[in-house]
Parts: structure tokens; C-alpha cells; sequence
């Protein structure tokens, strides 16, 4: 399975835009790219995927480089309900976890 | 919508003794994953089902570790006998399609204790 590094931590100010990055440099045609949440004392929480274009839901945006060996998603404003670790998963079959980037949101 | 769900949220028990956590997937959802999270190794997919039927196993720790799915709407993971490094946040997660088109729905969790 392809893998993803994404930083270890980031920090931000409630209310101001979150960009998430994320390498995956030996992505192969038939992986989607898929980011979760998971916020302290909970489960993983789906936020958005994608395959070659950009995504925008409620939740976020996913910004996909045109070579698709990064992305980058986009928490437009954040919230302190936002603080959580976010993980980049590439998909085909099976979701396999990295480390994830634990996101501090400071009011 | 009820999403997936699991039970008992907490657990605590003596090492030997048989644990067994239940899991609800969502309702029309045909795939049913089963995860372990520690400290030391994360997030890990244990074993996952297609249409009640095991698909793969490979993630299951080892022959104490057991998993059934008698219908679509129920799935039990046993640990027989348990021991103190089993302890762990267990998640079940269930679908409607094993590709990447389709998220995963995460329940809860089951946090276990073996003493």
C-alpha cells in the first residue's frame, strides 16, 4: 500500500484557515485520496476523499496537486471543535493509518 | 440515522477470561470492518467483511482473536483467552463498498482493559 507523510503537528487560531498537507509521492492510478478526523475519545470520523479533482463538502475542501502526489485539505474556518488528528489515507481496498497530524486550535 | 454501533462502550476484566464485543453496522452498509488502536502501533485493521462472509484476516493478532458475522446487522469479535497486552480501543466500521469511493462509518469503540 502507498504511503502518506504528513506533519506531526499543527497549530492554528479559531476562526482563521487550516491547510493540512499531505505527500504521497507513490500514489498509483486507482487510489483515492480520503482524510479523517478522529477528536479525543472517539472513533475516526470521515471528512472528504477524492480521486483527481478538487472536493469541497461541508466539512472541508481537498485540494489535489495535478500530479497527485500531494494534497492538501482545507478547513476554511477554524473551530475549537476542530482540534483532533487529522490522517491522509490512500485508498484502493483497505484503509491503512499513518500517524496523522494532531491539529491544536487556540482561541 | 443511527450509525454504527457497539457494545459494551467499556470493559474491564482478568486476564484469561473471554471477552466478546458486538458491533451494529448501519443499516444496508455490505462491509464490516473490524480496528485496534494502541498507543504503539496506532490504528490497525484486524479482519473485515463482505455480505457476512470473511474476506481478510490478515490484521488478526493471532488464533486467540476470533471474529463471526451471522447476519447483516450483527458481528462479535472474541478474545479467548485474553491477556494484559490486548488491552486497546477497539472500532468497528462498516460500508457500503470496500473501494475507495465510499468512506468508512466508525463506531465508538470498545475500550478494553485485561488486568
Amino acid at each position: 500500500d502507498a504511503k502518506t507523510t504528513q506533519p506531526n503537528s499543527m497549530e492554528s487560531n479559531e476562526e482563521e484557515p487550516v491547510h493540512l498537507p499531505c505527500n504521497h509521492s507513490t500514489i498509483s492510478g486507482t487510489d483515492y485520496i480520503h482524510w479523517y478526523r478522529q477528536l479525543p475519545s472517539q472513533g475516526p470520523e470521515y471528512v472528504i476523499h477524492g480521486l483527481t479533482s478538487n472536493v469541497n463538502n461541508r466539512m472541508a475542501s481537498l485540494a489535489i496537486a495535478e500530479d497527485r502526489k500531494s494534497s492538501t485539505l482545507i478547513l476554511h474556518r477554524a473551530t475549537l471543535r476542530d482540534a483532533a488528528v487529522y490522517y491522509c489515507i490512500l485508498v484502493t481496498d483497505k484503509l491503512i493509518f499513518g500517524t496523522g497530524t494532531r491539529l491544536q486550535v487556540f482561541p | 440515522d443511527a450509525g454504527v454501533i457497539q457494545s459494551p462502550r467499556h470493559e474491564v476484566t482478568e486476564m484469561g477470561q473471554e471477552v466478546t464485543l458486538r458491533c451494529k453496522p448501519i443499516s444496508g452498509h455490505d462491509y464490516l470492518f473490524w480496528y485496534r488502536q494502541t498507543m504503539m502501533r496506532g490504528l490497525e485493521l484486524l479482519i473485515y467483511f463482505n455480505n457476512n462472509v470473511p474476506i481478510d484476516d490478515s490484521g488478526m493478532p493471532e488464533d486467540r482473536f476470533s471474529a463471526k458475522m451471522p447476519n447483516a446487522s450483527f458481528s462479535t469479535l472474541k478474545i479467548q483467552p485474553s491477556e494484559p497486552r490486548d488491552s486497546a480501543v477497539y472500532f468497528c466500521a462498516s460500508s457500503t463498498n470496500r473501494g475507495g469511493n465510499q468512506p468508512q462509518h466508525f463506531g465508538d469503540g470498545t475500550r478494553l482493559s485485561i488486568l
